[in-house]
């Protein structure tokens, strides 16, 4: 079964730094691109970023909010994405999901999410 | 590229015809797709490429496209379909989702 599972949410002061981690399970993560799309309680959905798959170097993608604070990334060997988030900000808060994208056309699997909240 | 999804409120009955609109404000090359997303739990992919039905989906839903303008049609609205519908392109960067429809009981 494909599965995505998130993890490493929480509270977190404004200026701080968190590593959200996607363990996913049955697809090998390598062949795939993948996203990041975070929800603001309330909110709709927002894309943050991307890593393309290994055709595509597995180079990245992100919305111009988050970009040069965020960093999408890799671990092979376990099969994990990450989303490392600097400098974060209260308007980072937001139900993190990550999203397998096949053939970046759409997006079909997502994580339950996990929740970041930025406040002092 | 902005997505405007029309209406953004929507109450109908079970059995109706439901159409949910996405206008992009420029083209998308059929790299679009509509999610449904239920309190509490991930969306969930509906059609991608404009009008192809992911797998296990119902055939009630469809999807279709005259210019920029995107159109999810459900033909028979089912107790199972009062979510908040989303449309997404993922021609080119930064990817954009449309701001939401939501599907109430009249």
């Amino acid at each position: 079964e494909v599965q995505l599972v998130e993890s490493g949410g929480g509270l977190v002061q404004p200026g701080g730094s968190l590593r959200l981690s996607c363990a996913a399970s049955g697809f090998i993560l390598r062949d795939y691109y993948m996203d990041w799309v975070r929800q603001a309680p309330g909110k709709g959905l927002e894309w943050v970023g991307r890593t393309r798959d290994r055709t595509g170097s597995y180079t990245t993608e992100y919305a111009a909010s988050v970009k040069g604070r965020f960093t999408v990334s890799r671990d092979y060997s376990e099969n994990l994405l990450y989303l490392h988030m600097n400098s974060l900000q209260t308007e980072d808060t937001a139900l993190y999901f990550c999203v397998r994208v096949p053939d970046s056309t759409r997006a079909d699997c997502w994580g339950q999410g996990t929740l970041v909240t930025v406040s002092s | 590229i902005q997505l405007t999804q029309s209406p953004s409120f929507l109450s109908a009955s079970v059995g109706d015809r439901v159409t949910i609109t996405c206008r992009a404000s420029q083209g998308v090359d059929g790299y679009l797709a509509w999610y449904h997303q239920k309190p509490g739990k991930a969306p969930k992919l509906l059609i991608y490429s404009t009008s192809t039905l992911q797998t296990g989906v119902p055939s009630r839903f469809s999807g279709s496209v005259s210019g920029t303008e995107f159109t999810l049609t459900i033909s028979s609205l089912q107790p199972e379909d009062f979510a908040t519908y989303y449309c997404q392109q993922l021609n080119s960067y930064p990817l954009t989702f449309g701001g939401g429809t939501k599907v109430e009981i009249k």
